[in-house]
């Protein structure tokens, strides 16, 4: 069946360690977005792509990288910047064009040592 | 710039009873909408979606969400819920600028169904 994979579900980090997040789909999805969810305040955007090799931050970028050197692959790394990293990240893929819904992976739930 | 508000950040409900999660938008052009799913520690299912056409849509899990241009509300029912429908639940509104396809989530609403 096709979908999202994000790996690992549970992560933990440690004070002024760098961490990746996986995120593989098998969609065949041209765009992949990456949020981080805080209980009442919804998703927020991070990063997103369309295509291989190019990335627009989002609303909430800083303390964040990722890559997009596949179609497939997109993975996020919370660096030592992000102070308050602690929260659920969700992964998510769609087609181009307006109107397409996003398809989210089951997420990695981030928590500090 | 476009936002979504879900007017309740709880909703409690007897099972078997109707229930009515609301969200109002605000968008100065055409807009997509859509309803979304989360169970615990999951990510999230699409419910459905708004694109054009007839302003009642349907879907899964007997949910259906009506588009109300004028009140720019889009609010998800469902006539009868289960226990098995306790779950938060996110409107969100699609943007599309620059070839760039992006959705703006309300801040969702936990739906709990007590037997």
């Amino acid at each position: 069946d096709g979908g999202i994979t994000q790996s690992p579900k549970y992560l933990f980090r440690k004070e002024g360690q760098n961490v990746t997040l996986s995120c593989e789909q098998n969609l065949n999805h041209d765009a992949m977005y990456w949020y981080r969810q805080d209980p009442g305040q919804g998703l927020r955007l991070i990063y997103y792509s369309q295509i291989v090799n190019d990335f627009q931050k989002g609303d909430i970028a800083e303390g964040y990288s990722v890559s997009r050197e596949k179609k497939e692959s997109f993975p996020l790394t919370v660096t030592s910047a992000q102070k308050n990293p602690t929260a659920f990240y969700l992964c998510a893929s769609s087609r181009t064009g307006g109107g397409q819904p996003q398809h989210f992976g089951d997420g990695t739930r981030l928590s500090i040592l | 710039a476009q936002s979504v508000t879900q007017l309740d950040s709880q909703v409690p409900v007897f099972e078997e009873a109707p229930v009515e999660l609301r969200c109002n938008y605000s968008s100065s052009v055409s807009v997509y909408l859509f309803w979304y799913v989360q169970y615990p520690n999951q990510g999230l299912q699409l419910l459905l979606k708004y694109l054009s056409g007839s302003t009642l849509v349907k879907g899964i899990n007997g949910f259906e969400a009506e588009f109300n241009k004028s009140q720019t509300s889009f609010h998800l029912r469902k006539p009868s819920v289960h226990i098995s429908d306790t779950a938060e639940y996110f409107c969100a509104v699609s943007t599309f600028s620059g070839g760039y396809n992006k959705l703006i989530f309300g801040a969702g609403t936990r739906l709990a169904v007590h037997p």
